[in-house]
């Protein structure tokens, strides 16, 4: 079946500038996460959805980032007033939100470049 | 603070030998423990996973051991092929949280043929 997936692949944009990044996750996923992983470094929590809400936004930096997800299935990032250190892919991932289990599964992500 | 460490940015193992990757965590309401792997250009790709109830699972060529007192995992690939070099990320999630991830760094496999 399809997995995760992301769009766009590469975002270059100036500085100061509006980005949205779309996130797919996998059909009938409840749970829909959001990382972000800088060089050399591993993925990092940005924010979790659980359906329409989000459930946890305890790790997005500062408030020029806001994601939203107004069906339960497809979630877009969004970032105002980009700066350079906004560099970095952002990885979506979902899981089927059944308790047990923590697995997620990724998408390829999106490389947002700020120039 | 970091609370998911790699220490190893790197490991090179020849082909049908044993890949060990290491990882230690220091927060003891971590209760489930993931590994991915990753390839470049493409999203991690889980792995294997274990709970904190357990102290080993097994997978195929896939091994993860859990070591609560020492606050040490380690993945096990035998035997090493080729096709295992990609970074490995070590995650964990905490009990009572949503169930986000913390990485570690990542270790950098090569499986020499």
């Amino acid at each position: 079946g399809a997995g995760v997936s992301q769009t766009p692949s590469n975002k270059v944009t100036e500085k100061g500038k509006y980005v949205e990044l779309r996130c797919d996750p996998i059909s009938g996923h409840t749970a829909l996460y959001w990382y972000r992983q800088s060089l050399g470094q591993g993925p990092e929590f940005l924010i979790y959805f659980q359906g329409t809400g989000a459930a946890d936004d305890s790790g997005l930096p500062n408030d020029r980032f806001f994601a939203v997800r107004p069906e339960g299935s497809v979630s877009t990032l969004k970032i105002q007033r980009t700066e350079r250190g906004d560099s970095a892919v952002y990885l979506c991932a979902s899981s089927p939100g059944t308790s047990g289990s923590n697995e997620q599964y990724f998408g390829p992500g999106t490389r947002l470049t700020v120039t | 603070d970091q609370q998911v460490k790699q220490n190893s940015p790197s490991l090179s193992v020849q082909e049908g030998r044993i890949s060990i990757l290491n990882c230690d965590y220091t927060n003891s309401m971590f209760d489930y423990f993931l590994w991915y792997k990753k390839y470049p250009a493409e999203g991690p790709t889980f792995l294997i996973s274990i709970s904190s109830i357990k102290d080993k699972n097994e997978d195929g060529r896939f091994t993860v051991f859990l070591n609560k007192s020492a606050k040490h995992l380690s993945l096990h690939i035998v035997p090493s092929q080729p096709g295992d070099s990609a970074v490995y990320f070590c995650a964990a999630s905490a009990r009572g949280s949503q169930g986000n991830l913390i990485f570690g760094k990542g270790t950098k496999l090569s499986v020499k043929p």
